[in-house]
């Protein structure tokens, strides 16, 4: 089955430095990786998603970045803010069958 | 449109007790999930439904049951609670089967004593 890992684990940054979350999978058949921000006790929310026929995607401040090829894939969110913090989770897989990471605390501080 | 919703919010069981959790999505999706998130991990697929009538295992299907009541609704059966089940529990629904966005209710706090 799929297996992914999420790097770093804590990401500490100052407000208005870009933050990297990297993820790699196991699964050559994942298709699907989408990325979740979930606050403190409050539900996982979708930022942004990439389907494998698409190497990069940006949203606003939040891009995603994928190499099929090393399967890895990686989120960058610009000029961070307050906000942006909470956990970040990571995800692959397809048919609906999602592997998730274990998630990335992320700190903005002002 | 209150997207999908979840009941209880917050249950103590005593082990061996059994225990329904609900679900309910009311954006017509076809494909609903059960997770479950423990401290430090993602979030583990335990049961999913691509369609009505349809349900299938996911990674962690053991000590559970699921029964997909209408396109609405998808529940979660513990039917004999061990500790190791402590855990909050999402439920999810998509569009379809087919990697479409999963969209969270807001959870339910489960703790097995």
């Amino acid at each position: 089955g799929e297996n992914v890992e999420q790097h770093p684990s804590t990401l500490s940054v100052q407000e208005g430095d870009s933050a990297v979350i990297k993820c790699t999978y196991s699964d050559s058949a994942s298709n699907y990786f989408p990325w979740y921000k979930q606050e403190l006790g409050k539900r996982p929310q979708l930022i942004i998603d990439i389907r494998s026929n698409v190497g990069e995607k940006k949203d606003q401040r939040i891009a995603v970045t994928l190499n099929k090829t090393a399967k890895h894939f990686s989120l960058h969110i610009t000029e961070t803010q307050p906000e942006d913090s909470a956990v970040y989770f990571c995800a692959a897989g397809s048919w609906g069958k999602l592997q998730f990471g274990a998630g990335t605390q992320v700190v903005v501080t002002p | 449109n209150a997207g999908v919703t979840q009941t209880p919010k917050f249950q103590v069981l005593k082990t061996g007790q059994s225990m329904t959790l609900q679900c309910a999505q009311d954006m017509n999706h076809n494909s609903m999930y059960w997770y479950r998130q423990d401290p430090g991990m993602g979030l583990r697929l335990i049961y999913y439904s691509a369609s009505e009538g349809t349900t299938d295992k996911g990674e962690v299907p053991n000590g559970y049951n699921v029964s997909r009541l209408n396109k609405r609704e998808f529940s979660l059966r513990l039917e004999s609670a061990a500790p190791s089940q402590t855990s909050v529990y999402f439920c999810a629904s998509s569009e379809s089967q087919g990697n479409q966005p999963q969209h969270f209710g807001d959870g339910t706090r489960l703790s097995i004593l």
